[in-house]
C-alpha cells in the first residue's frame, strides 16, 4: 500500500527556519508535493520535487532523497502568515496524489 | 483564486435530503477531482475523473454521486446522508492525475 508520514504539530518563532519532514512508501514513484491550508481555506500548492535535491522558492524550499523515500519542506524567514496546516503528497503507480496528514506549523511572536 | 470555484460554499441538509455541489474549473484541465476533509485528518480522494472518465471510486458509500458532463464541470449528488459525512468537500482539478493540482475553496457540509 501507499503510506506517508509526518509530524502532527511544529512550533516555531518569527524569523526562525523550520523544516518538516516526509517520508513515504509507494508502489512507483512520480513526485514529492507540498501543499500549504490555511485554516478554513483550500490546500495550495507550494512545490513539487520529481528529482533528489533542493528546489528553492523564495523563503520555501523542498528537498527529496528517492532513495531513503524521504523528503523535507524548509520554511526560512518564518513570518506569522506562515501558521497553517502543510501536506506532502505522493503520486505513485495508482495515479493518483496521496497526502499525508499534514503539519501544522505554528509561529509565534 | 485558482480558478476551481465551488458552489455553494456552506450547505445544511437533514439526512433526507438530496442536494447537490457543483464544482467548474476554468484552467483547460482534463482531471478532476473530489476530497473529502473532516476535523482532524488527512484529505481523502473520493473520486478522480479523467477526460470525463470515471478512474477512481475510493470505496465511497453509494450515497455520494458523481457526474462529470464535461472537462470543466464536476458535481456531487448527495441523498440520504449522515450525520458522519458533515465535512469540507473540495474539489481540484490538474493536467494529469500525477500534476500539481488546484483547489477550490470547498463547501462546509453540515448534515443534521
Amino acid at each position: 500500500g501507499q503510506s506517508l508520514e509526518q509530524p502532527s504539530e511544529v512550533t516555531a518563532v518569527e524569523g526562525a527556519i523550520v523544516q518538516i519532514n516526509c517520508t513515504y512508501q509507494t508502489s512507483g514513484f512520480y513526485g514529492l508535493s507540498w501543499y500549504q491550508q490555511h485554516d478554513g481555506g483550500a490546500p495550495t500548492f507550494l512545490s513539487y520535487n520529481a528529482l533528489d535535491g533542493l528546489e528553492e522558492t523564495g523563503r520555501f524550499s523542498s528537498f527529496l532523497s528517492r532513495s531513503d523515500s524521504y523528503g523535507y519542506l524548509l520554511l526560512q524567514e518564518l513570518q506569522m502568515k506562515d501558521s497553517a496546516s502543510y501536506f506532502c503528497a505522493v503520486a505513485g503507480n495508482t495515479g493518483k496524489l496521496i497526502f499525508g496528514q499534514g503539519t501544522t506549523l505554528q509561529v509565534k511572536p | 483564486e485558482t480558478g476551481v470555484t465551488q458552489t455553494p460554499r456552506h450547505l445544511v441538509m437533514g439526512m433526507t435530503n438530496k442536494k447537490s455541489l457543483k464544482c467548474e474549473q476554468h484552467l483547460g484541465h482534463n482531471a478532476m477531482y473530489w476530497y473529502k476533509q473532516s476535523a482532524k485528518k488527512p484529505l481523502e480522494l473520493m473520486f478522480v475523473y479523467n477526460f470525463k472518465e470515471q478512474t477512481e471510486n475510493n470505496s465511497v458509500p453509494s450515497r455520494f454521486s458523481p457526474e462529470c458532463p464535461n472537462s470543466s464541470h464536476l458535481f456531487l449528488h448527495l441523498h440520504t446522508l449522515q450525520p458522519e459525512d458533515s465535512a469540507l468537500y473540495l474539489c481540484a482539478s490538474s493536467q494529469d492525475v500525477t500534476g500539481e493540482q488546484f483547489f477550490g475553496p470547498g463547501t462546509r457540509l453540515t448534515v443534521l
